[in-house]
């Protein structure tokens, strides 16, 4: 079974440019993640999907962040323009509940730095 | 609130066992899971266990549960230079099946 992809596993940017992340989970899974995770921290939930409808976007910066999944597969993440303090992985997951547990299944994640 | 603490950093010798802890704050948690991060890779599910249990056993992975303290352990038995990674602590509720995670500890393997 594939995995989760992610793509690019790296971007440099300058401040104030835009960026976009690709995400496309495991087939199946209905619901799909958007996670930044700063060095040092644990992973922050930004956006949450279920199929193309978005379940939880409160933590995500919508004055510069925003994110949208199409026909419920692939999605994609976009930042601008970016600041400084945007430098993180960023990671998707997706899962498909099974019972009552949900187990989440992580990309390998874009390395963000801005400059 | 929700919040969920670990230690940053633990070292033990290769062949001994390894004990990460967390605590978590919110009594309502239905889950909680044991996450392993290698560099440049991303989070691994290594076990989770449901509320209600004490403790879940796979393989060289003991992971123990006190509800009444907020409390989780993980045991890995004879530690391994592979097991080198951040190992994170995370907390569900039933509710949204979203992750509260703790800031992960790192497991230092010395020869």
């Amino acid at each position: 079974e594939a995995g989760v992809a992610q793509s690019p596993r790296y971007k440099i940017i300058e401040k104030r440019q835009s960026v976009a992340f690709w995400c496309n989970p495991i087939s199946g899974h209905a619901t799909l993640y958007w996670y930044q995770q700063i060095l040092g921290q644990g992973p922050k939930l930004l956006i949450q999907f279920q199929n193309n409808g978005v379940v939880d976007d409160s933590q995500l910066p919508k004055d510069r962040f925003s994110a949208e999944r199409l026909k419920g597969v692939d999605s994609t993440l976009k930042i601008q323009p970016a600041k400084l303090e945007d430098s993180a992985v960023y990671l998707c997951a997706s899962s498909e509940r099974s019972g009552s547990a949900v187990e989440q299944y992580f990309g390998p994640g874009t390395r963000l730095t801005v400059t | 609130g929700e919040d969920v603490e670990q230690s940053l950093f633990l070292s033990v010798r290769e062949g001994d066992s390894s004990v990460i802890n967390c605590t978590y704050t919110d009594s309502s948690s239905t889950y909680l899971y044991w996450y392993k991060q290698e560099p440049g890779a991303g989070l691994q599910l290594l076990t989770y266990i449901f509320s209600n249990m004490d403790m879940k056993q796979d393989q060289r992975l003991t992971v123990l549960l006190n509800k009444k303290d907020k409390h989780l352990s993980l045991r890995i038995a004879d530690t391994q230079t592979g097991d080198s990674a951040i190992y994170f602590c995370a907390e569900s509720m039933d509710s949204n099946y979203q992750l509260i995670w703790g800031a992960g500890t790192k497991l230092i393997i010395k020869p």
